[in-house]
């Protein structure tokens, strides 16, 4: 069964820094999710990535598939960013399995 | 127009009650998931449906039933409710269960047992 570790798991930053927000897991997997809960409870789906990296606005994913290893990282953060930020991993590396969830990162960006 | 829409929000009843709490997604997906949200924020998967058949079922209570009369919707009935349900129940759904296509989420449905 695979296993998420991230890191770290509460991060207070300044408004303009670069933040940059950690996951490993254990077993290989074929494709990587970030997701982002809001304040207000809410869930999104940033990225789903199994290789390389992937860039959205100011967010940019990467991903290290022989490591087990991937970062998410916030350029220019603003405090509209401020959310948990949540990495996960199919459980056992694939198949018809579903998601393992990391403990979240909770964010908050000060103006 | 609402992509995964759960109902109801909110929910507050007492112990030993049944419960049920709907999904509809009209994204087309042919997989959806109820995820547990705990106090301590944890996701954990309980069930997905891919093609109304269920493919993965953890190991909750037999008390939790999912139920799709079809595969743009997915319910969660609770018989018996304990005070230990008491959570975020997250509705999700994607394109293919492997693996799991991109995620779209429900605003979750807040269930307090009294």
């Amino acid at each position: 069964k695979n296993e998420v570790e991230q890191s770290p798991q509460n991060l207070t930053a300044q408004e303009g820094e670069f933040i940059t927000i950690n996951c490993s897991y254990s077993v290989g997997i074929s494709a990587l999710h970030w997701l982002q809960q809001h304040p207000g409870g809410g869930i999104v789906s940033l990225f789903m990535l199994s290789s390389g990296k992937k860039k959205h606005g100011r967010l940019i994913a990467t991903i290290n598939i022989q490591e087990k290893h991937s970062s998410l990282h916030i350029t220019a953060s603003h405090p509209r960013d401020s959310a948990v930020y949540i990495c996960a991993v199919p459980e056992s590396g694939g198949g018809a399995d579903g998601l393992t969830f990391g403990k979240g990162t909770h964010l908050i960006i000060q103006p | 127009d609402t992509a995964v829409s759960q109902t109801p929000k909110y929910l507050v009843t007492q112990m030993g009650n049944d419960k049920s709490i709907k999904c509809e997604q009209n994204l087309g997906h042919d997989t959806m998931y109820w995820y547990k949200q705990d106090s301590k924020k944890f996701l954990k998967i309980m069930f997905s449906y891919n093609n109304k058949e269920l493919i993965i079922n953890e190991t909750v209570p037999n008390r939790f039933s999912p139920k799709s009369p079809d595969k743009a919707h997915l319910n969660l009935h609770i018989n018996s409710l304990e005070l230990g349900d008491s959570a975020v129940y997250f509705c999700a759904s994607s394109q293919g269960d492997y693996p799991p296509g991109e995620l779209f989420f429900g605003e979750g449905s807040r269930l307090t047992v009294l």
